[in-house]
């Protein structure tokens, strides 16, 4: 089944504890992204890869941190997390920089 | 920097009435306009998407239409269903030039019985 990873689903942690959140795609996408979602401000763009290797900076890529190793995977780092990063996250891929992006499941990160 | 505009933010119609939910885009390069839907507690989902070399697109009871030139774009809802409650949220993205997306901050959608 074609599918967006992505683990944890859910995430309660503390100021400045590192976390990873991963992000996997089966499709064989060259384009994936990272979104955080906030009431009233809909979906902002964190960091988005056209290819392995190949990342850039989104709206929103302060405090955050992205690697492209693979082209199945593209984790979200926050070396330190603070509390106005809490939000929910998504994930999702594409086949081109034209055509339907394909979204996670979310994650839900709360920093206390 | 770039950004997308979108109205209204809450859009209550009558089953069977038509919803029309507006965008405007700032940066000048984009060319692909996607539509997602979000159900509540669910990931978006593409709904319909149009380029920039095209003025309108129709898929059974939604369709898109594009002006380029005053740099806004509209998603029509004809014959609204109660499961076609849910957010909408429009986005703007330079395709080809690129990946950065920027989205709406999106339209809650409540269709009456």
């Amino acid at each position: 089944e074609a599918q967006v990873t992505q683990n944890p689903r859910y995430l309660i942690t503390v100021t400045g504890k590192k976390l990873t959140v991963t992000c996997s795609q089966n499709m064989n996408h060259e384009y994936m992204s990272w979104y955080r979602q906030d009431p009233g401000l809909g979906l902002r763009q964190i960091y988005y890869s056209m290819n392995v290797e190949v990342t850039d900076k989104g709206d929103v890529p302060e405090g955050y941190k992205v690697s492209r190793k693979e082209k199945r995977n593209f984790p979200l780092i926050l070396e330190s997390p603070s509390p106005n990063q809490t939000s929910l996250y998504f994930c999702a891929s594409s086949v081109t920089s034209e055509a339907e992006q394909y979204f996670g499941p979310g994650t839900r990160l709360t920093v206390t | 920097g770039e950004n997308v505009e979108q109205h209204p933010s809450t859009l209550s119609v009558q089953e069977g009435d038509s919803a029309v939910i507006k965008c405007t885009y700032s940066d000048s390069a984009s060319n692909y306009f996607p539509w997602y839907k979000q159900e509540l507690g669910k990931r978006p989902q593409l709904i319909i998407d149009i380029r920039s070399n095209v003025g309108e697109k129709k898929d059974q009871r939604i369709a898109v239409t594009l002006n380029k030139t005053a740099k806004h774009f509209s998603l029509h809802i004809t014959e609204t269903q109660p499961e076609d409650s849910a957010v909408y949220f429009c986005a703007a993205s330079r395709g080809t030039g690129g990946f950065k997306t920027i989205f709406g901050a999106g339209t809650r959608l409540f269709v009456k019985a």
